[in-house]
């Protein structure tokens, strides 16, 4: 059994502060590794993906991923209320393509 | 804007009604697409994987004659929940690998609501 493991939170950081998310996940063969932001009720939105160890800058947020370890992190620096959502860990076995297994998600709330 | 079209985004219907879930790629074709679902505060569950042209890849516990998925075309997939019943009740989230090494993008999602 493919598993993604998430703590279902709710994190809750002032805003300003960084907020580090965490997943682990239990197939080395894993590949591409995702991290999503969702809304209540909406659908997921892409915020990031990495595929090869170490880090992945874009913007405000940064993926780490310690294929070692099995771990995969993001980093929301700068954060804001507007970044209160459910972010959604997801891994596949190999490229794009192929299906994701979500974690259970971890709850993000940015306090003024 | 929006790279994958998911039409109704709302259903709410009785018992026993069949309910079809259109899935789109829009500007590029999807060989595959994957349809998800999601109960209240748990994760998204792969369901099944729709190939075009062929039949569909169904999820360890996911009834296939319940779900019928048809991908006729390299823009399209849908979704019929056969005969729904309350507990069929959930989020059905459709997504579609991007063009070239292009991460899946998601629908909007249909909220399916049976009384």
């Amino acid at each position: 059994q493919k598993e993604v493991e998430q703590n279902s939170g709710p994190l809750s950081v002032p805003e300003g502060a960084i907020a580090s998310l965490n997943c682990t996940y239990s197939d080395r063969g894993s590949q591409s590794f995702f991290w999503y932001r969702q809304y209540s009720g909406k659908s997921p939105e892409l915020i990031m993906f990495i595929y090869s160890n170490g880090d992945k800058e874009d913007g405000r947020f940064t993926a780490q991923l310690n294929k070692a370890s099995q771990y995969v992190s993001l980093l929301i620096r700068d954060s804001q209320p507007s970044d209160s959502a459910t972010y959604l860990c997801a891994v596949a076995f190999t490229g794009t393509a192929s299906k994701l297994t979500f974690g259970t998600g971890t709850r993000l709330q940015v306090t003024l | 804007g929006a790279v994958v079209s998911q039409h109704p985004s709302r259903v709410i219907c009785k018992s026993g009604t069949s309910v079809k879930i259109e899935c789109r790629s829009l500007d590029f074709q999807a060989t595959t697409m994957f349809w998800y679902r999601q109960f209240p505060k748990q994760s998204l569950m792969l369901m099944a994987t729709s190939n075009e042209g062929s039949k569909a890849t169904y999820e360890q516990g996911v009834e296939k004659d319940k779900f019928l998925i048809n991908h006729a075309s390299l823009t399209l997939s849908t979704l019929t929940v056969t005969s729904a019943h309350p507990e069929d009740s959930s989020f059905y989230i459709c997504s579609a690998p991007g063009q070239g090494n292009q991460p899946q993008h998601f629908g909007d999602g249909t909220r399916l609501s049976i009384l």
